[in-house]
């Protein structure tokens, strides 16, 4: 079984604070990604990874980073968090087998920032 | 600019009928499909995915896709409330290029009513 986790299933932050979420898969998955969800903007690709130590930007990459330390572990990093950053964030991972290739997603982390 | 478009909806059919989602995109080299399912405060979760022109049926769900006209649906056949959700369509350009990613359209909320 595919098996995505992600740290929180809520978080409450403060304007300013550094925030961290962490996203894990124990299959040995190469690639990651981080979107966030808000209502009538349908998902939109934050960063992704693909190999250990590599990312690449998506869609809207302002205000965020990563951190890809270790093959299982991708990290989205909110450096000074603003309140435009309230979101439903859901980090994915790429799964290869039986003739497809797709995207796994976790549970979701529901951000406030206030 | 990558478009994968989806009628908002909400789509609302009575139990029992047949619930049609329609996805359109823009980029003709789009090698494969797939449709997320998304149940309130879930995160999506893959059900159907499609390669090749035609239709594929799992269970209750059909694929069609028709890659001349840039034209992937789902087919919930004898829907059911549990159905209800939003469906998410996503389109990868390049199946098995190393970043791997997921263009996504913005869903269709779809309401099953007993």
């Amino acid at each position: 079984d595919v098996k995505v986790t992600q740290s929180s299933r809520y978080l409450v932050k403060r304007t300013g604070e550094k925030v961290f979420l962490e996203c894990v898969q124990d299959m040995d998955h190469e690639n990651m990604f981080w979107y966030r969800q808000d209502p009538g903007l349908g998902l939109r690709l934050i960063y992704f990874s693909y190999d250990v130590k590599m990312k690449e930007k998506g869609d809207i990459p302002e205000g965020y980073s990563v951190s890809r330390e270790k093959k299982e572990r991708f990290s989205l990093i909110l450096e000074s968090a603003s309140t435009n950053q309230t979101s439903m964030y859901l980090c994915a991972s790429r799964v290869r087998s039986g003739g497809t290739d797709t995207q796994y997603f976790g549970p979701g982390t529901r951000l406030t920032v206030l | 600019q990558k478009e994968v478009e989806q009628n908002s909806g909400p789509l609302s059919v009575p139990e029992g009928a047949i619930a049609s989602l329609n996805c359109t995109y823009s980029d003709r080299g789009s090698q494969s499909f797939f449709w997320y399912r998304q149940y309130s405060g879930k995160s999506p979760e893959l059900i159907m995915f499609i390669y090749s022109n035609g239709d594929k049926e799992d269970g209750r769900f059909t694929a069609q896709l028709n890659k001349a006209s840039q034209y992937v649906s789902l087919l919930i056949r004898d829907s059911q409330p549990s159905d209800s959700a939003t469906y998410l369509c996503a389109v990868n350009l390049d199946r098995g290029s190393t970043l791997g990613r997921l263009y996504f359209g913005r869903g269709t909320q779809l309401t099953v009513w007993p």
